[in-house]
């Protein structure tokens, strides 16, 4: 079975550009949640999403938004990128909300 | 909202030797405590989790004590090997709650 898969791997940007990641859960799991993992912390949760509703939401400014489409994938956007938002952003799955989540490769995210 | 703390942020341990590492939380609704091991530049990878209506779980060389009263848990690691070595990350949720996540565990193991 193939784990949870992210993409891009990497993504350069500047101060003021959009981004957009993407996420694919582990067939069969219906929720995704998304973390900011700056370096040398642990995971901070950003958003979750279960049956394509958001059911959670971290303490991130509105710039962050994310969404989950009819087949579980989901986007993560994140608007007027800031140096701070210079992160490893990472995705889960489980097979319902409350359920062991897995997490994909993350996307590495400058922004210069 | 769900405090999670966790000690020592560094460990380094003979190899063969035991390593343990606590976490303590603040929610006494928190039912549900897992804990990742990430090597560098890859993902959290789930090791093990533990649930509040049980108090230890093994499996191989690793466990989990889990301390509900005092809203303290551990991670053992005994004979510990090199590819032991990596940051270990505990984390705690409940109910409608999301993982909140401690700083992390820098192992290493010295052969």
């Amino acid at each position: 079975d193939a784990g949870v898969t992210q993409s891009p791997t990497h993504l350069i940007k500047t101060r003021g550009q959009h981004v957009t990641l993407r996420c694919s859960p582990i067939s069969g799991h219906k929720s995704v949640s998304w973390y900011q993992q700056v370096l040398g912390q642990g995971p901070q949760f950003i958003f979750q999403y279960y049956e394509k509703e958001e059911r959670g939401r971290g303490n991130f400014p509105d710039r962050f938004s994310a969404r989950q489409f009819p087949n579980y994938s989901s986007e993560l956007n994140v608007n007027a990128l800031l140096l701070g938002d210079s992160a490893l952003y990472l995705c889960a799955s489980s097979v319902q909300r409350e359920e062991t989540q897995y997490f994909g490769p993350g996307t590495r995210l400058l922004v210069l | 909202g769900e405090n999670v703390e966790q000690h020592p942020s560094t460990l380094s341990v003979q190899e063969g030797d035991s390593a343990v590492i606590k976490c303590t939380y603040s929610d006494s609704a928190s039912n549900y405590f897992p804990w990742y091991k990430q090597e560098l530049g890859k993902r959290p990878q789930l090791i093990i989790d533990i649930r509040s209506n049980v108090g230890e779980k093994k499996d191989q060389r690793i466990a989990v004590t889990l301390n509900k009263t005092a809203k303290h848990f551990s991670l053992h690691i005994t004979e510990t090997q090199p590819e032991d070595s990596a940051v270990y990350f505990c984390a705690v949720s409940g109910g409608n709650t999301p993982l909140v996540f401690g700083k992390g565990t820098r192992l290493s193991v010295i052969a």
